[in-house]
């Protein structure tokens, strides 16, 4: 069974600062996808980055960057240069394959708090 | 257009009722997903449809029934529900069930109390 661990509960950034969430997976397959999403205090899960296990280099989109370190099994959040609209709940999840389908196994999140 | 929609955003029902959420996507994704999400915890997967036929059931109680009734719409038909079943329920849409790097979209939830 694939394992997400999020050893941060809380985070607290000054704005304009960067800041690294982290996440560390648990898999035996040779093939898996890691996912970030960004939850709002409205509800919604927002798709941030995506790294594949057998991508060479770190995935970057915009001001987000994971940070992949596969001998380590973790694979951090960078936010450069936060904004108050960064202030969330930040999910990683592992992409698991059960019966042909794909499902989303996810950790137990961080809570990010932007301050001005 | 990478929206999936849901409604109602809010609902309360009585353990007697009878209710249905209701998610579309006009992305032509094939893969569409109910998860459910207790406050303060991650979602976790209820239900997977692949091509319109149900292909994961993560042992969900009969009283949640789920519907694809074509690529577009998901339902998830409610009866008899519990207090313990207040949540907020998430839909989500992907390209393929079995891709690789396929993102799940996700709607804006609804939700859920029952009194």
């Amino acid at each position: 069974a694939q394992k997400i661990t999020q050893t941060q509960p809380g985070m607290f950034v000054q704005e304009k600062e960067a800041v690294t969430l982290d996440c560390t997976y648990d898999t035996s397959d040779p093939s898996y996808g890691l996912f970030w999403y960004k939850q709002p205090s409205s509800g919604e899960m927002i798709f941030l980055i995506y790294q594949g296990s057998y991508d060479q280099q770190n995935a970057t989109e915009g001001r987000y960057s994971l940070n992949f370190q596969k001998a380590r099994k973790s694979a951090n959040l960078v936010i450069s240069a936060s904004q108050l609209g960064d202030s969330a709940m930040y999910f990683c999840a592992m992409r698991e394959i059960q019966g042909g389908s794909e499902k989303l196994v996810f950790g137990k999140g961080t809570k990010l708090t932007v301050n001005p | 257009d990478t929206e999936v929609t849901q409604t109602p955003k809010h609902l309360v029902m009585g353990m007697t009722n009878k209710k249905s959420l209701k998610c579309e996507q006009h992305m032509g994704h094939r893969a569409m997903y109910w998860y459910k999400q207790k406050a303060k915890k991650p979602p976790e997967l209820m239900f997977v449809y692949s091509y319109e036929k149900l292909s994961i059931n993560e042992s969900v109680p009969s009283r949640f029934s789920p519907e694809c009734p074509n690529s577009s719409l998901l339902n998830l038909h409610l009866h008899a529900l519990q207090p313990e079943d207040s949540a907020l329920y998430l839909c989500a849409s992907s390209q393929e069930a079995g891709g690789s790097s396929y993102e799940q979209y996700f709607g804006p939830g609804t939700r859920l109390t029952v009194t």
